[in-house]
């Protein structure tokens, strides 16, 4: 199957610093990326939905200033945490999926902010 | 407003036995479902999926029941093996399988196969 890869599994920063996660599509063109974040015992809950080369579609309730998404490419997007706090810690997976086929999610990234 | 419902945190099967992982869902408009594995620290993998035309789909090992009027679908594992553990997310989405629409994903219960 496809696969999709993202970097840093896990990082830990201070508060008030930013911090930037790496979603790859390894074997195919994603089209289109999305990010999630998974909350402990919760579902995963979708924060954008970004397109190659366009702005992100944001979920109501998901700042976008906080959460800065970049698609520039067909193989990469970028999830940049600004000014990182102790309530973003989480869990955040991306998926991605070409054209209309199926999504494939990443191994996901564990941030702890201190 | 959780859309998609999966009411039991957890689910304990003995190996060889059949596990059933239930999904509740209230939007009228989702006409797709899916369900996914996930292992600790890794993302979830698509496992087997229903448009809403069926009431049934079965994969090997994994079927998976729809019934509309109720908003409730269900994914049997017949039979169970040690490495069926991990968390089951059930997830639906708008406009069938091959659409631009979004998933909304349950809560997840996590299923131990005990050997």
């Amino acid at each position: 199957g496809a696969v999709v890869s993202q970097h840093p599994s896990r990082v830990i920063c201070k508060s008030g610093t930013s911090v930037k996660i790496e979603c790859r599509s390894l074997d195919f063109q994603a089209t289109t990326m999305f990010w999630y974040r998974q909350f402990p015992k919760k579902s995963l809950m979708l924060m954008a939905t970004s397109n190659e080369g366009s702005k992100a579609t944001y979920e109501q309730g998901v700042e976008k200033d906080k959460f800065l998404i970049n698609h520039a490419s067909l193989t990469l997007s970028t999830l940049t945490v600004t000014s990182a706090h102790p309530e973003d810690s989480s869990f955040y997976i991306c998926s991605a999926r070409e054209g209309l086929y199926e999504q494939y999610f990443g191994p996901g990234t564990r941030l702890t902010v201190t | 407003d959780q859309q998609v419902k999966q009411n039991s945190p957890s689910l304990s099967v003995q190996e060889g036995r059949i596990s059933i992982l239930n999904c509740d869902y209230t939007n009228s408009m989702f006409d797709y479902f899916l369900w996914y594995k996930k292992y600790p620290a890794e993302g979830p993998t698509f496992l087997i999926s229903i448009s809403s035309i069926k009431d049934k789909n079965e994969d090997g090992r994994f079927t998976v029941f729809l019934n509309k009027s109720a908003k409730h679908l269900s994914l049997h594992i017949v039979p169970s093996q040690p490495g069926d553990s991990a968390v089951y997310f059930c997830a639906a989405k708008v406009g069938g399988g091959t659409s631009y629409g979004k998933l909304t994903f349950g809560q997840g219960t996590i299923l131990t196969v005990h050997p």
